[in-house]
């Protein structure tokens, strides 16, 4: 079992739309989390981090449920420059390698 | 202010071969990290260096793999003799201190072709 695991979609939604992701991860010692966003055949970019009271910066949110261990990252009013795959993060506390999912890949449509 | 550079940018090698692969950390770095994506899967850690120190290899696939960071400034990673599975991208990440405030800066890769 992965210890991040998203649903690699692909997603394609209209410009305008509201889109969410989901993520889950198994390891209970992790402690922080991030989405990072990563273009095509570009270096990963750290989005956002992720805090268990939730955070929003400008149309981008993320929601971390420790309880079920799963994070989201909604994106409202998305925007064509959108389009890219978005990696779910966890790193254990300790520790300080990322542990990344294998990414969900959105494409925006004009 | 610069940031990662890795070079080379791509790689074709046979197997067998020998590559060596460099990243410059964003200047003042400490902390220099090596991660790499093999074709069809995630992202996955190899090592962690503080300075010159070794911190964390516990993602060191075997002892094909040789990481350094002499001087605690650029580091190198070499894979000694290469095979098929080494294929994939390899991704290098600097950051100022340890602790989920401080970022991880990613540098663009280098694509590995083993044939």
């Amino acid at each position: 079992r992965k210890e991040v695991e998203q649903d690699p979609g692909p997603f394609n939604v209209p410009e305008g739309a509201t889109v969410a992701f989901n993520c889950t991860y198994s390891n209970s010692a992790s402690q922080s989390f991030f989405w990072y966003r990563q273009d095509c055949r570009k270096e990963p970019k750290l989005l956002m981090s992720v805090y268990s009271s939730g955070n929003e910066d400008g149309r981008f949110t993320a929601q971390l449920n420790r309880a079920s261990q799963y994070i989201s990252l909604l994106i409202r009013d998305s925007k064509l420059s959108d389009s890219a795959t978005y990696l779910c993060v966890a790193r254990t506390g300790g520790a300080q390698k990322l542990v990344f999912g294998q990414g969900t890949r959105l494409t925006i449509n004009p | 202010e610069a940031g990662v550079t890795q070079f080379p940018s791509h790689s074709v090698i046979e197997k067998g071969q020998t590559v060596t692969l460099r990243c410059d950390p964003i200047s003042g770095h400490d902390n220099l990290y090596w991660y790499r994506r093999v074709m069809g899967k995630e992202i996955k850690f190899l090592l962690h260096f503080v300075k010159e120190s070794k911190q964390d290899e516990s993602g060191m696939p075997n002892n094909r793999f040789l990481a350094e960071r002499t001087g605690g400034t650029y580091s190198t990673l070499k894979v000694q003799p290469a095979e098929l599975e080494d294929s994939g991208v390899y991704f290098c990440a600097s950051s100022q201190e340890v602790g989920s405030a401080y970022e991880q800066y990613f540098g663009p890769g280098t694509r590995l072709t083993v044939t």
